[in-house]
C-alpha cells in the first residue's frame, strides 16, 4: 500500500463547477496535512493545510479531513481554467520530520 | 519564488563528473530539504536538515552527499551519477520540520 494515495486523473471539470480531489494515507498517527498545487514546469506551492478533523475553508478552496477514515480532500468551488494544474497531497509522518507526497492528481478545467 | 533560490537551473553531466547543486533561502527558516521529482512519480524526500543538523536521510545512495553549512544554505554534491538519476531536484525550506514548506524553482538534471 502506498503511503499517500491519490487518483492520478486527469480530472476534467467545466468552468464554474466544483472540483473534488481526494487523498488517503496509511500512517494513522499523522497529524498535519497539506495540499500543494504544481503548474507544469513549476515548483509546488501551498494551497492549504489542515490539522483538525472537519472542514477548513479559504476562499474558493475547502479542505476536509477525516482521521478515522484516513482521508483528506480538497474542494475547489467555481473552478477556473487557471486552476488547471497537478494537485499534490502531502502528509507529515508520525515522527514529525518526514513529509510524504502523493503522486498528484491532474486537474483540467474546461473553459 | 524568490524566497528560495536554486542554482544552476539546468545541469547536464556525464557519469564520471562531480558537480554541486546550491540552494539558498531568504525566509529566515530553520529547516531545509532536498527532494527528487521524476516523471510520473511522487516527490521523493531525500534529506531534511533542521538547525543545520541532518534529521532525516531517506535511504539515498551515497553518490548524493548533502551539506548544510548554515541555516540559509544547502548543497547537494553529486558524483558518479547514473542516467536514472536524471530528474528535477527541488529544494524547500520551512520554519520548522512540521511547518509549511516553500519550494525553490528546482534544478533540472540530466545525466548522460
Amino acid at each position: 500500500q502506498k503511503e499517500v494515495e491519490q487518483n492520478s486523473g486527469p480530472l476534467s471539470v467545466p468552468e464554474g463547477a466544483i472540483a473534488s480531489l481526494n487523498c488517503t494515507y496509511s500512517d494513522r498517527g499523522s497529524q498535519s496535512f497539506f495540499w500543494y498545487r504544481q503548474y507544469s514546469g513549476k515548483s509546488p506551492e501551498l494551497i492549504m493545510f489542515i490539522y483538525s478533523n472537519g472542514d477548513k475553508e479559504d476562499g474558493r478552496f475547502t479542505a476536509q479531513l477525516n482521521k478515522a477514515s484516513q482521508y483528506v480532500s480538497l474542494l475547489i468551488r467555481d473552478s477556473q481554467p487557471s486552476d488547471s494544474a497537478t494537485y499534490l497531497c502531502a502528509v507529515l509522518n508520525t515522527g514529525g520530520f518526514k513529509t510524504i507526497f502523493g503522486a498528484g492528481t491532474r486537474l483540467f478545467v474546461k473553459a | 519564488e524568490t524566497g528560495v533560490t536554486q542554482t544552476p537551473r539546468h545541469l547536464v553531466m556525464g557519469m564520471t563528473n562531480k558537480k554541486s547543486l546550491k540552494c539558498e533561502q531568504h525566509l529566515g527558516h530553520n529547516a531545509m530539504y532536498w527532494y527528487k521529482q521524476s516523471a510520473k512519480k511522487p516527490l521523493e524526500l531525500m534529506f531534511v536538515y533542521s538547525l543545520e543538523e541532518r534529521v532525516e536521510n531517506n535511504s539515498v545512495p551515497s553518490r548524493f552527499s548533502p551539506e548544510c553549512p548554515n541555516s540559509s544554505h544547502l548543497f547537494l554534491h553529486l558524483h558518479t551519477l547514473q542516467p536514472e538519476d536524471s530528474a528535477l531536484y527541488l529544494c524547500a525550506s520551512s520554519q520548522d520540520p512540521q511547518d509549511t514548506q516553500y519550494f525553490g524553482p528546482g534544478t533540472r538534471l540530466t545525466v548522460l
